[in-house]
């Protein structure tokens, strides 16, 4: 049991390039969320999810596209990165305690 | 519309001292209240959580909190801090509209030895 698992680790963009962070999760929960986490500012939400096929918008979705074909995984695409978009990239997920939320490990994004 | 606010960004502690982390929430019904906790270079791990019932509620690692709704606050308490305490503090609130959370800017806490 892995729980939630995020890919890469750290990633290094130049303004435009585009790329997809990796979420999944093993432990057949419905909701998942993406959150950005920036200093002083604590955890702001980008997209959210409540099961397969639906997804929705969170406080900061400008910038980033979301999907969810599985009920595992949920992937995160930054469109056109700019440098306002640095930042660490958390995936999270939850089951019928919908407000208890498992983290990754996140993902440290630098555009340049 | 829901807030949290944890008014102190950085709390300085003794190994051994006592603790208090601050929150305050605004919300009118009873909120869902939890705090999480973030190691350095790690994930958020949930420390506990307040849903009804007794105020007073516990966690892992030591850690209990008080609901407070007088107050509007939901204060995070250790007894005694260990310098594997130091981390980075998170309150959160329920949104009653679309079931995920509403956090606070965080609480860093350092351990002197």
């Amino acid at each position: 049991n892995a729980g939630v698992t995020q890919t890469p680790k750290f990633q290094v963009l130049k303004t435009g390039q585009s790329m997809t962070l990796q979420c999944a999760q093993d432990m057949n929960h419905e909701y998942m969320s993406w959150y950005r986490q920036d200093p002083g500012m604590g955890l702001r939400l980008i997209h959210y999810s409540v099961g397969a096929g639906i997804t929705d918008q969170g406080e900061v979705p400008n910038g980033y596209n979301v999907s969810r074909s599985t009920t595992e995984d949920f992937p995160l695409r930054l469109l056109s990165a700019a440098p306002s978009q640095t930042s660490v990239y958390f995936c999270a997920s939850s089951g019928l305690a919908v407000y208890e939320q498992y983290f990754g490990p996140g993902t440290r994004l630098t555009v340049t | 519309a829901q807030s949290v606010t944890q008014p102190d960004i950085h709390i300085t502690v003794s190994e051994g001292a006592s603790l208090e982390l601050r929150c305050n929430y605004s919300y009118g019904a009873t909120p869902y209240l939890f705090w999480y906790v973030q190691s350095p270079g790690q994930g958020l791990q949930l420390l506990l959580k307040y849903f009804s019932g007794d105020t007073l509620v516990q966690g892992i690692k030591g850690f209990e909190a008080e609901f407070k709704r007088s107050q509007s606050s939901f204060n995070l308490r250790k007894p005694s801090v260990h310098w594997s305490d130091a981390a980075e503090y998170f309150c959160a609130v329920g949104s009653d509209s679309n079931y995920q959370l509403i956090w606070g800017a965080g609480t860093k806490l350092i351990i002197k030895p």
